[in-house]
């Protein structure tokens, strides 16, 4: 079975502070992709982020940027500079052919 | 640039009744999904459809019909609502899987029911 686990359920940081959520996930293939989804009170799902299992190289998004542990299975996201408008629940995703799979989502707050 | 569009936002219902959510996208995607989110649970998929006329099971199935008779239009029904589908839904396309397409999500439909 292919999981998604996000243990953190709850986070804040103070604003233009640089904060990192984690994610890890089980599988047993190589080529794979896995995202962070942001959803914020309006409950639009927003795409933050998109990694490629088999690039080595970390994605990154202007102030969003990832840490990809393949062998660890491990995809934290990094948000630099933290504004007011990155408040939301964020969602770690895993994708094989068809389906996504999410993490339960970390809910991040934002302090002026 | 509407993407998609679900239909209705928002919803009652009694237990029993039967309604249906409309899903409409207008980026010309193969694949079309419906979730539910509750509290504490993330994103669950309920069923899928890979292409017009295709229809297929998610981790959550049960309660719940869909029908891909269109190529942008994914409907998911719910023949005799119960508490237990008290939930927000979301409808989502993408281009496929395969080549790990991002989903286009909606903004939801909050459905109660009493």
């Amino acid at each position: 079975a292919q999981t998604v686990t996000q243990s953190q359920p709850e986070m804040s940081v103070q604003e233009a502070e640089t904060v990192t959520l984690s994610c890890t996930y089980d599988t047993s293939e190589n080529n794979y992709y896995l995202f962070w989804y942001k959803q914020p009170p309006s409950r639009q799902m927003i795409l933050v982020i998109r990694q490629e299992a088999y690039k080595q190289q970390n994605a990154t998004e202007n102030r969003f940027s990832v840490n990809f542990q393949k062998a660890a299975k491990s995809f934290s996201l990094k948000i630099s500079d933290s504004q007011l408008g990155d408040t939301a629940m964020y969602f770690c995703a895993f994708i094989r052919t068809d389906k996504l799979i999410f993490g339960t989502g970390t809910r991040l707050q934002v302090f002026p | 640039n509407a993407g998609v569009t679900q239909t209705p936002k928002f919803r009652v219902l009694k237990t029993g009744q039967s309604m249906t959510l409309l899903c409409a996208q207008d980026m010309n995607h193969e694949y079309m999904y419906w979730y539910r989110q509750d509290p504490g649970m993330g994103l669950r998929l309920i069923h899928y459809s890979v292409g017009e006329g295709t229809t297929a099971k998610g981790e959550v199935p049960d309660g719940y019909n869909v029908s891909r008779l269109k190529k942008q239009n994914f409907l998911l029904g719910l023949e005799s609502a119960a508490p237990s589908q008290t939930s927000v839904y979301f409808c989502a396309s993408s281009y496929g899987g395969r080549w790990g397409q991002p989903q286009h999500f909606g903004d939801g439909t909050r459905l109660s029911i009493l």
